[in-house]
């Protein structure tokens, strides 16, 4: 079974870009989840998706934003892009069952400089 | 909201040595208390989970402990191999918050052959 796929797997973008990132989950997962992980942070939840609605959202501001779409891949949009958004940005899926929660699959990230 | 305070943030032991990572975490809401560990360049992958109905949960050479009046909980590695040396994390969540992990700093453990 394949595992998370996120892609690209490394980009670099300057102030005042935008970029997307795209994370295809395990097959038959359907809740897919974002996380930010940088040197003085660590690891900060972004949002979670279940069947294309956000179901979660973390203490980010307004330029990070994300979608699901029908085939459970998701991606997440950061735009007008400042050097503090640099960071490896993980996803996660999981098979959701009954709502409790689960063990996260996560793939390897994307690691976004911005210069 | 909730806050989780993990420790030491480094750790050096020597091969069949044991090691222990504890976190405590703040809201006394959460009731899931899983742990993760990330090798160079990969992410985070689950190795032993507690849910707070339990006090103590083992899978071979790794264990897990929760005191939920004292809100910490902690990793316990026993007979340590340089295959253990990675990143962990401790991480809780509360039941109405999805997959709405809040992870401890980190703790790098380091095992010498």
């Amino acid at each position: 079974k394949a595992g998370v796929t996120q892609t690209p797997r490394y980009l670099i973008k300057t102030r005042g870009q935008q970029v997307t990132l795209s994370c295809s989950p395990i097959s038959g997962h359907r809740s897919v989840s974002w996380y930010q992980q940088t040197p003085g942070q660590g690891l900060q939840f972004l949002f979670e998706y279940f069947s294309e609605t956000q179901r979660n959202k973390g203490n980010f501001p307004g330029r990070f934003s994300g979608r699901q779409f029908s085939n459970s891949r998701s991606e997440m949009n950061v735009s007008t892009l400042e050097l503090g958004d640099s960071a490896l940005y993980l996803c996660a899926s999981r098979w959701v069952l009954g709502g409790s929660p689960g063990e996260l699959f996560f793939g390897e990230g994307s690691r976004l400089t911005v210069l | 909201g909730e806050n989780v305070e993990q420790h030491p943030s480094t750790l050096s032991v020597q091969e069949g040595d044991s090691a222990v990572i504890k976190c405590t975490y703040s809201d006394s809401a959460s009731n899931y208390f899983p742990w993760y560990k990330q090798e160079l360049g990969k992410g985070p992958q689950l190795i032993i989970d507690i849910r707070s109905n339990v006090g103590e949960k083992k899978d071979q050479r790794i264990a897990v402990t929760l005191n939920k009046t004292a809100k910490h909980f902690s990793l316990h590695i026993t007979e340590t191999q340089p295959e253990d040396s990675a990143v962990y994390f401790c991480a809780a969540s509360r039941k109405d918050a999805g997959n709405m992990l809040t992870f401890g700093g980190g703790t790098r453990l380091m095992v010498k052959p």
